[in-house]
């Protein structure tokens, strides 16, 4: 299995563009996590899908932010505009069902300047 | 909510000791999953070992095992023979088995280094 993939793996954009990460999910799994990591406030979650329907998404920072899974097998998570701020390294993460352990993709480091 | 604290930033161990992480919970439920995750310098977060809240037996993986103790809410890692591909940071993880959804609840991290 290769594992959840992430891309790109690094993302270096200008304030104000658009930025759109992608992520497959490993096969068969029915969960799909969105995660942003920073030094000041660690691993937070943005969005979490269930059977390709967001459940919650409360941690979506603002409007700027929006995440889709149009299928089992991606999902994207696309920032405009992007601000600064918005530096960090994004992950997702998939799981089989909801009372297991999370698979981490490789993370995208996304720098705005 | 349910909340994760990690409460030391930092841990040193020497190769081939043994160093024990703290991780402390927040919850009102009785059924939950308790994780450790460790994340090395690659940035890849592993999964390094599982408890569930039901099993009295606490978890052991190798050199890998936790303290779990559910009344007072900590759930311990003990990295035993340290060696210096431990050196990560170590992320306590929370989710919650009752009905519904769930979602990961992570602490804040420690970094542990080790040295020769």
């Amino acid at each position: 299995d290769a594992g959840v993939i992430q891309s790109p793996r690094h993302e270096v954009t200008e304030m104000g563009q658009e930025v759109t990460l992608r992520c497959k999910p490993i096969s068969g799994h029915n969960s799909l996590f969105w995660y942003r990591q920073t030094m000041m406030r660690g691993l937070e979650l943005l969005i979490y899908f269930n059977n390709n329907v967001p459940i919650d998404d409360s941690g979506m920072p603002e409007d700027r932010f929006s995440a889709k899974m149009p299928n089992a097998s991606f999902s994207t998570l696309k920032i405009q505009p992007s601000e600064p701020r918005d530096s960090a390294v994004y992950f997702c993460a998939s799981s089989l069902g909801r009372l297991t352990e999370a698979f981490f993709g490789q993370g995208t480091r996304l720098t705005v300047v | 909510a349910q909340t994760v604290t990690q409460s030391q930033p930092e841990m040193s161990v020497q190769e081939a000791e043994t160093v024990t992480l703290s991780c402390t919970y927040d919850t009102s439920e009785s059924d939950y999953y308790l994780f450790w995750y460790k994340q090395p310098p690659s940035r890849q977060m592993i999964l390094v070992i599982r408890q569930e809240a039901y099993k009295q037996q606490n978890a052991t993986e190798n050199r890998f095992s936790v303290n779990f103790q559910k009344a007072a809410k900590s759930f311990s890692l003990k990295i035993s023979d340290s060696q210096l591909g431990d050196a990560a940071m170590y992320f306590c993880a929370y989710r919650s088995a009752g009905s519904g959804y769930s979602t990961l609840t992570f602490g804040k991290g420690t970094m542990l280094l080790v040295s020769p």
